[in-house]
């Protein structure tokens, strides 16, 4: 199985701030990394998808890069309405998918 | 609008039964593969299962493997998942969501691009 990592697992950051949440696979795993946005009692969004490629509807302050086992989600001007926690998920294994284990994102 | 509503959720006993059901609006169901992920109190997303468009190709993840069944009615724009022998890890919310695959470069991508809001399981004595 793949496994995802994510690093930190939680990280204060202030309005106006650019913040980088990396993942790293198990196992090289191309371009196939998608990245979701999650706040408490809501559905998960989809924010990156194929590792750099930005879900329709979704801020251009948010991007992704990387390929094969290490990938970085970007914010680069952290809003109120970012905080929450990020998942990156790997659709490489398809349809046996992986997320990571979170990444809490809290306002310092 | 494209929507998911999910419905069933409950409180249960171990070793108990419970059946989700996944209502789909707004998009046509029947061409889309689709998803069950779980997220425990305190966890991360967690994918459950996934049924393809016509049914014929079904995974579970390795912790339901055995008691967890994910069916669809596409007559009926919904998704059901079957849940038996349920323990106390099975406590989770369980959100539906729509698998879509887009070719991109030359790689066909799939994501989970609608959700639903979730419904809450209790598995507890």
């Amino acid at each position: 199985d793949i496994q995802m990592t994510q690093s930190p697992s939680s990280l204060s950051a202030s309005v106006g701030d650019r913040v980088t949440i990396t993942c790293r696979a198990s196992q090289t795993i191309n371009s196939y990394l998608n990245w979701y946005q999650h706040k408490p009692g809501k559905a998960p969004k989809l924010l990156i998808y194929a590792a750099s490629s930005l879900q329709s509807g979704v801020p251009s302050r948010f991007s992704g890069s990387g390929s094969g086992t290490d990938f970085t989600l970007t914010i680069s001007s952290l809003q109120p309405e970012d905080f929450a926690t990020y998942y990156c998920q790997q659709s490489y294994s398809t349809p046996q998918y992986t997320f990571g284990q979170g990444t809490k994102l809290e306002i310092k | 609008e494209v929507q998911l509503v999910e419905s069933g959720g409950g409180l249960v006993k171990p070793g108990g039964s419970l059946r989700l059901s996944c209502a789909a609006s707004g998009f046509t169901f029947s061409s889309y593969r689709m998803n069950w992920v779980r997220q425990a109190p305190g966890k991360g997303l967690e994918w459950v299962s996934s049924i393809s468009s016509s049914s014929d190709s079904i995974f579970y993840a390795d912790s339901v493997k055995g008691r967890f069944t994910i069916s669809r009615d596409n007559a009926k724009n919904s998704l059901y998942v079957q849940m038996n022998s349920l323990r106390a890890e099975d406590t989770a919310v369980y959100y539906c969501a729509r698998n879509i695959r887009r070719l991109v470069g030359a790689i066909f991508s799939d994501a989970f691009d609608i959700w639903g809001q979730g419904t809450m399981l209790t598995v507890s004595s």
